[in-house]
């Protein structure tokens, strides 16, 4: 069975820019979290999406925005990015969300300049 | 408000000497915690669940317990691919999100 699987796994921006990254699912999971992971602040939760509605929202900037798919992708936006958006964001996938057992991608690296 | 905290934030072991790392949290009503295993450059990966006070689970040469405010994980005669960053996470008190202490990166030298 496949794993979760999150593109690009790298990227580099630069202030002011905006960023869109993906993550395709487990198959048969229908959440979808994202949490980003700072070597200061560790891992923090940014929001869920369930059959497509944002469920749960983390407390982050409305720069942070994302959607799921009907095939249970996600994309995570970031618009005006700053150099404090610097991160591994990571995206887990569950069969029900909330207290579910949770797989992590690998992460994508996103390096603000 | 909930919380998650683990100690010690790092742990030099010499291969083979044993040790336990702690997590205590302040979510009331617990829903579960889970123990993960984090590699540099990756993601975290699952470990353990644990559900209620007194409840053990191991694997290999981890054991993870739980009391009513803390879980250990307890590394037995560990090896050099044990090292890694191993973080422990609970439900928030809605059940809507997972919270993640800090993470106790652990290194064993050969």
């Amino acid at each position: 069975k496949a794993g979760v699987t999150q593109t690009p796994r790298y990227l580099i921006k630069t202030r002011g820019q905006q960023v869109t990254l993906s993550c395709s699912p487990i198959s048969g999971h229908r959440s979808v979290s994202w949490y980003q992971q700072t070597p200061g602040q560790g891992l923090q939760f940014l929001f869920e999406y369930f059959s497509e509605t944002q469920r749960n929202k983390g407390n982050f900037p409305g720069r942070f925005s994302g959607r799921q798919f009907s095939n249970s992708r996600s994309e995570m936006n970031v618009s005006t990015l700053e150099l404090g958006d610097s991160a591994l964001y990571l995206c887990a996938s569950s069969l029900e969300g909330g207290a579910d057992i949770q797989y992590f991608g690998a992460g994508t690296r996103l390096s603000v300049l | 408000e909930d919380q998650v905290t683990q100690s010690p934030e790092a742990l030099r072991l010499q291969e083979g000497e044993s040790s336990s790392l702690n997590c205590s949290y302040t979510v009331s009503g617990l829903r579960g915690l889970f123990w993960y295993r984090q590699d540099p450059g990756k993601g975290p990966e699952f470990l353990f669940t644990l559900y209620s006070a007194g409840e053990e689970k191991e694997k290999e040469r981890l054991k993870a317990t739980l009391t009513k405010k803390e879980s250990f994980l307890h590394i037995t005669a560990p090896k050099p691919e044990d090292s890694a960053t191993y973080l422990c996470a609970v439900p928030n008190q809605a059940g809507t999100a997972l919270i993640f202490g800090k993470g106790t990166t652990l290194s064993v030298s050969s």
